[in-house]
């Protein structure tokens, strides 16, 4: 089966970076995917990565280390509306497999 | 482009009482999910549909949940009778198929048990 690591918590400051951590374990393993949750809404995708490395979009980036089973999310400049929680996401020989989540909090 | 209609928005229903929920994915996405979210858990894929066929339904309850998508467009997701701890949120979701990796999700039928 599939099993997925995260911090439940995190807290960073307005204007600061962010790492938020994931290691996975699964079989047959495509890639692994980043979402983004605020309260009350609906996950919204964020990032993918199936091959090693680092992947930039805009103020986030995804890495990923499939030798190692682990990702991050790297959030730059973080803004007040970044208040959210995050979930790592495994695809592979079965549907998408969801962590618990990252809630991350930014304060002023 | 439209995005995933759910509906209703909120439930609120007596144990052993039955609920349906209704999805509409974003037009063309072939692939469709239902998904099960209990406060502070993340997302667990309840069924996944490939058309009007069934792909993945091992984590259905199926003593007690059922779902279908007749036309291969939108679904309906039925719990009959539902327990207390059926008190979840209950997402939709839709992809292109082979890009199950980047799904786009609907907002969701908040269900409570009483």
């Amino acid at each position: 089966g599939q099993s997925l690591e995260q911090p439940s918590e995190v807290t960073a400051v307005e204007g600061a970076i962010v790492q938020i951590n994931c290691t996975y374990q699964t079989s047959g393993f495509y890639g692994l995917s980043w979402y983004q949750q605020h309260d009350g809404g609906a996950p919204t995708f964020l990032s993918y990565n199936a091959l090693d490395g680092l992947e930039e979009t805009g103020r986030f980036s995804s890495f990923l280390s499939r030798s190692d089973s682990y990702g991050y999310l790297l959030l730059q400049e973080l803004q007040m509306k970044d208040s959210a929680s995050y979930f790592c996401a495994v695809s592979g020989n079965t549907p998408l497999v969801f962590g618990k989540g990252t809630r991350l909090s930014v304060i002023a | 482009e439209a995005g995933v209609a759910q509906s209703p928005r909120y439930k609120i229903i007596e144990k052993r009482q039955s609920v349906a929920f209704w999805c509409n994915p974003i037009s063309g996405h072939a692939t469709l999910y239902w998904y099960q979210q209990i406060l502070g858990q993340g997302p667990k894929l309840l069924i996944q549909f490939q058309n009007n066929g069934v792909v993945d339904d091992s984590q259905l309850p199926k003593d007690r949940f059922s779902a279908e998508r007749l036309k291969g467009v939108d679904s309906t997701l039925k719990i009959q009778p539902a327990k207390l701890e059926d008190s979840a949120v209950y997402l939709c979701a839709s992809s292109v198929p082979g890009q199950g990796e980047t799904q786009y999700f609907g907002p969701g039928t908040r269900l409570l048990v009483l």
